[in-house]
């Protein structure tokens, strides 16, 4: 099977600009979640979506949203972009079950850098 | 609350020999652990987990890790190092039959391992 991919892998904004990210899941994971690192904070929860629902959600400001297809393809979205956005924006797919063991397998990541 | 700590930032060892990466943690109730690592400008890569069982865990490229409930640890353990383990290494956390954060994983820090020839 092919792996998560996402798009772009890089990408240059400058502040106050907005930014949208896309994930495409492992063929029929049905959940993806997103994550961003930075060398600072280390790898922070953004949200997950499974089913086209946000069942789960990170503390971040509300510039930070996103959203997920019928084909549980992914796209995030960061409005009014600020300096400390600058980061590598990690995706991960996994086929859930409820107790929450299944395995999150990521994609290579966005990095981006806002000037 | 639910915390991972690995408490090294680097650990270097020579080729050959056996490494270790320490990783507490910190979760009510039977944790699932996980162990990741990232290679330079790469998304994280699964090396294996522990759900319930044998406390030794066997993942890919030769690594394992023991799980150890009485010291809420996960440690990951190689017994010969190679130069090509050189990476950042990730251990992470996720709480069971939590329907509220079911998915999230909770990260550490990360060990930066490098393996000198």
């Amino acid at each position: 099977k092919a792996g998560v991919t996402q798009t772009p892998r890089y990408l240059i904004k400058t502040r106050g600009q907005q930014v949208t990210l896309s994930c495409s899941p492992i063929s029929g994971h049905r959940s993806v979640s997103w994550y961003q690192q930075t060398p600072g904070q280390g790898l922070q929860f953004l949200f997950e979506y499974f089913s086209e629902t946000q069942r789960n959600k990170g503390n971040f400001p509300g510039r930070f949203s996103g959203r997920q297809f019928s084909n549980s393809r992914s796209e995030m979205n960061v409005s009014t972009l600020e300096l400390g956005d600058s980061a590598l924006y990690l995706c991960a797919s996994s086929h859930p079950r409820t107790s929450g063991e299944e395995t999150q397998y990521f994609g290579p990541g966005t990095r981006l850098l806002v000037l | 609350a639910q915390s991972v700590a690995q408490p090294e930032d680097q650990v270097n060892v020579a080729e050959g020999n056996p490494l270790t990466v320490k990783c507490t943690y910190s979760v009510s109730g039977n944790p699932y652990l996980f162990w990741y690592v990232q290679y330079p400008n790469r998304g994280l890569q699964f090396l294996l987990k522990y759900i319930t069982g044998d406390n030794l865990v066997k993942g890919s490229y030769g690594f394992e890790a023991e799980f150890n409930k009485s010291q809420t640890s996960f440690h990951l353990k190689k017994p010969s190092a190679l130069v090509s383990d050189s990476a950042l290494y990730f251990c992470a956390v996720r709480e069971p039959d939590r329907g509220s954060t079911l998915g999230r994983l909770y990260f550490g820090r990360g060990t930066q391992l490098t393996v000198w020839p």
